[in-house]
């Protein structure tokens, strides 16, 4: 069974400073897509950037992007100028390219908290 | 309404007692989820419906009974419930389950079980 990591449970960061969220998987397969949720306080997850895994290089999307190292199975979040609007919690999830109705395997969660 | 809407936003019930969460997406989706989320642990997902029809359970104890009676629709009847039950409750549809496509996510509902 796959199994996502996110081994930070909170993380600071000062506005329009750039931060670095980590996070692990374990998998067996070599196709598979990776995610980035975001929650706010407001409870409302939304998608932030996801990572095919065949594609080699890494997505991006304005202000982030991801560091994808497949051999090493790690999917970081990279928050650049960060603004008060990205505190939130963070969510990296798995899926499975294989199959139907592959689900997303979610990790725990990081708080990340932004200093004005 | 635009997205997934959930009502109710909070509901506090005794382990008596019978509620139904509700799930509306007004996306066109062919695919709604309930997922379960507590402090401190990852999102669990608890059913998959794809096109109304139920497409995987996470061995979820029967307390727990969904129900989708059209593709726009997702309902979670509780009944004798627990105190380690409470969580939030998330409903996400997507375009159909077995792709590369976004998840979009409702408010959640706040259960508390007393």
């Amino acid at each position: 069974a796959q199994t996502v990591t996110q081994s930070q449970p909170e993380m600071s960061v000062q506005e329009a400073e750039t931060v670095t969220l980590s996070c692990t998987y374990d998998t067996s397969e070599s196709d598979y897509y990776l995610f980035w949720y975001k929650q706010p306080p407001s409870r409302q997850m939304i998608l932030v950037i996801r990572q095919e895994a065949y594609k080699q290089q890494n997505a991006t999307e304005n202000r982030f992007s991801v560091n994808f190292q497949k051999a090493a199975k790690s999917f970081s979040l990279k928050i650049s100028d960060s603004q008060l609007g990205d505190a939130a919690m963070y969510f990296c999830a798995y899926r499975s390219a294989a199959g139907a109705n592959s689900k997303l395997t979610f990790g725990k969660g990081i708080t990340l908290s932004v200093r004005p | 309404e635009t997205g997934v809407t959930q009502t109710p936003r909070h509901l506090v019930m005794g382990m008596t007692n019978k509620k139904s969460l509700k799930c509306e997406q007004h996306l066109g989706h062919n695919a709604m989820y309930w997922y379960k989320q507590s402090a401190k642990k990852p999102l669990e997902l608890m059913f998959v419906y794809s096109l109304e029809e139920r497409v995987e359970n996470n061995s979820v104890p029967s307390r727990f009974s969904p129900e989708c009676p059209n593709s726009s629709h997702l309902f979670l009847h509780l009944h004798t419930l627990q105190p380690e039950d409470s969580a939030l409750y998330l409903c996400a549809s997507s375009q159909d389950p077995a792709t590369y496509n976004e998840q979009f996510f409702g408010p959640g509902t706040r259960l508390t079980v007393l």
